[in-house]
């Protein structure tokens, strides 16, 4: 069965520090994994997407997301937090074998508070 | 993020009403899809319909029932609903390819629901 894990409910960062936005998952196969950006009373926003190729994945706003495939992990990262980045960050993954059906499944969310 | 477009933004009803939520995507899409979103837990695909046919339905009680009158739009006709209904509403739409799950979803702002 697919699942994906963020661990941590909250990441609290000083402004212009880097920041990280933990995800595991586990899926059979080769997955298919993405994150999004949910910002108050807004829907979810595509940030980025590793589907193959460079383990390194660049996308929105500064963003990457490196995939480690011994560790299971996606995690997210920035180089520089800005205060604007405070919003909550959902993993998702999807299985690559198509007969599998290819549902996306969510992590629980992670809430990222940048403070000045 | 006005790709997909949801109507109303905000809805309270009592139990005994009946209401619809509307969804509109300007993106081409071939595929459409339902999840709600509850606090602290992980977004629960609900519907997904694949060229207007409904292709998944996760066990969702009777009290929500899709409909997809073509590829741009899709409603959830709500009635009889009980207080932990109450939730977001999030629409997705995504372009589906046989044979490859790579698509990204794209989500509109959500309605927020609250059952009285």
């Amino acid at each position: 069965a697919q699942s994906v894990a963020q661990p941590e409910d909250q990441v609290n960062v000083a402004e212009g520090n880097p920041l990280t936005v933990k995800c595991t998952y586990s899926v059979s196969g080769n997955p298919y994994l993405f994150w999004y950006v949910q910002y108050p009373n807004r829907g979810l926003q595509f940030l980025l997407k590793y589907i193959t190729g460079d383990n390194l994945v660049k996308g929105s706003y500064g963003f990457e997301a490196e995939f480690n495939k011994s560790q299971t992990s996606f995690h997210l990262k920035k180089p520089s937090a800005l205060v604007s980045d405070s919003a909550l960050y959902f993993c998702a993954v999807r299985a690559s074998n198509y007969n599998q059906g290819g549902k996306l499944i969510f992590g629980q969310g992670t809430e990222l508070s940048v403070k000045p | 993020e006005t790709g997909v477009t949801q109507t109303p933004r905000h809805l309270v009803m009592g139990m005994t009403n009946k209401k619809s939520l509307k969804c509109e995507q300007h993106l081409g899409h071939n595929a459409m899809y339902w999840y709600k979103q509850s606090a602290k837990k992980p977004l629960e695909l609900m519907f997904v319909y694949s060229l207007e046919e409904r292709v998944e339905n996760n066990s969702v009680p009777s009290r929500f029932s899709p409909e997809c009158p073509n590829s741009s739009h899709l409603f959830l006709h709500l009635h009889t609903l009980q207080p932990e209904d109450s939730a977001l509403y999030l629409c997705a739409s995504s372009q589906s390819r046989a044979g490859t799950n790579q698509e990204t979803q794209y989500f509109g702002p959500g309605t927020r629901l609250l059952v009285l």
